[in-house]
């Protein structure tokens, strides 16, 4: 069974710059996350989705931070413009039933300078 | 609102001494709980969870834990540490499995094996 994946790896962008990350959850999973990692934090959730339908978005900088899941499928999370304070690892994370068993990517690591 | 303490952001053991990493909760409503790891520059793997069922449970790589309600505690144990458990450990809380609350996170342990 394939995991998710994530796209990039790493990335590094000047502040004011945009950046998107890509997610693909477990292919039939119908919750997705997107998870905040700063260095010497936990995971701090910022969206869910339900299939293609927002459950929780009250943690994302709306101001900036924007993402979708078409089709209830793939997931673009989206920073305009970045801030330096948005250095961290950008995790996507998707389960068959929401909060059971979240199966992690391995994360995009984002450096803005 | 839902919480997790990990007490310790780094813990060292020696190699076949035991792991205990600590975690306590703040939940108003009977937690679900979790435990993942996570290797360097790796995702998160879940290592156990507890659903309500037994309140010991185990997990991968020879690790179990212990839900005690009256001490809101799910404290991660390993009788023998080896050198391939050095990685940071999360402990995570859910009030539903609904959907409904998200996935609470602690801030982390780091765990040192020392040969």
């Amino acid at each position: 069974e394939a995991g998710v994946a994530q796209s990039p790896r790493y990335k590094i962008i000047e502040k004011r710059q945009s950046v998107a990350f890509w997610c693909n959850p477990i292919s039939g999973h119908a919750t997705l996350y997107w998870y905040q990692q700063i260095l010497g934090q936990g995971p701090k959730l910022l969206i869910q989705f339900q299939n293609n339908g927002v459950v929780d978005d009250s943690q994302l900088p709306k101001d900036r931070f924007s993402a979708e899941r078409l089709k209830g499928v793939d997931s673009t999370l989206k920073i305009q413009p970045a801030k330096l304070e948005d250095s961290a690892v950008y995790l996507c994370a998707s389960s068959l039933v929401a909060n059971t068993e979240a199966f992690f990517g391995q994360g995009t690591r984002l450096t803005v300078v | 609102a839902q919480s997790v303490t990990q007490l310790g952001s780094h813990v060292s053991v020696s190699e076949g001494a035991l792991v205990l990493l600590r975690c306590n909760y703040s939940s108003s409503v009977p937690p679900y709980l979790f435990w993942y790891v996570q290797y360097p520059n790796q995702g998160l793997q879940l290592l156990l969870k507890y659903t309500s069922a037994a309140t010991l449970v185990k997990g991968i790589n020879g690790f179990e834990a212990e839900f005690k309600k009256s001490e809101t505690s799910f404290h991660l144990t390993k009788p023998s540490a080896h050198m391939s458990d050095a990685a940071e450990y999360f402990c995570a809380v859910s009030e539903d499995l609904s959907g409904n609350t998200p996935l609470v996170f602690g801030k982390g342990t780091r765990l040192s094996v020392i040969a």
